[in-house]
């Protein structure tokens, strides 16, 4: 998606080793959005950003953190990966200020075995 | 928090037919629906969305209809098309709560041809 990049795409780890997806965007965007997606569950926000340095949680918070050091990337980070945290993770950005749309990235798959 | 149920789960309908796919939420005090449309492989992409002042929106051939007294806000395709097959998800947001988007569980519509 324009503006909007994930990274890995694909990832495959192992049980208790700690895991690193970024999210970059290009649009200058202060606000920045991690979900996952599950079936049946449809998108869950894990945590977001609402600009450099802030951060906040949402529903499905536990066993994640997350960081923004500048306005353009925004990292979520899984300690200690576990079974449960197999699933697509999707970030989103918006600027409330001109436009109530989410941009979402194109995913990360990532399998924990 | 906010709760969104979606229904029906699954949607599978003649190509040239109508398809209706609706929504509930919970908090009273959500004043933004957006709906997303996601292919295979993608991320979910903004189609249409309404705010609480407004009660029906339109665009070409989607329109979004919103019941704040119900709670409840549907999305209509008319006139479907093979390309209009996807996963759709409703939302909600308050505005003046960061603009955390809370999802639905999605539709699979298909249009058989």
């Amino acid at each position: 998606d324009a503006g909007i990049t994930q990274s890995p795409r694909h990832k495959v780890t192992e049980t208790g080793t700690p895991v690193t997806l970024r999210c970059h965007q290009t649009e200058n965007h202060r606000y920045m959005y991690w979900y996952r997606q599950d079936p049946g569950h449809g998108l869950r926000l894990i945590h977001y950003s609402y600009g450099v340095k802030d951060t906040d949680k949402g529903e499905v918070s536990d066993g994640y953190s997350v960081s923004r050091s500048k306005t353009e990337d925004f990292l979520l980070t899984l300690e200690s990966a576990t079974s449960s945290q197999t699933s697509v993770y999707f970030c989103a950005i918006s600027e409330l200020d001109t436009n109530y749309g989410y941009t979402f990235g194109s995913g990360t798959r990532l399998t924990v075995v | 928090g906010e709760n969104v149920e979606q229904h029906p789960s699954t949607l599978s309908v003649q190509e040239g037919d109508s398809a209706v796919i609706k929504c509930t939420y919970s908090d009273s005090a959500s004043n933004y629906f957006p709906w997303y449309k996601q292919e295979l492989g993608k991320g979910p992409q903004l189609i249409i969305d309404i705010r609480s002042n407004v009660g029906e929106k339109k665009d070409q051939r989607i329109a979004v209809t919103l019941n704040k007294t119900a709670k409840h806000f549907s999305l209509h395709i008319t006139e479907t098309q093979p390309e209009d097959s996807a996963v759709y998800f409703c939302a909600a947001a308050i505005r003046s709560n960061d603009y955390k988007l809370s999802f639905g569980a999605g539709t699979t519509v298909t249009v058989r041809a």
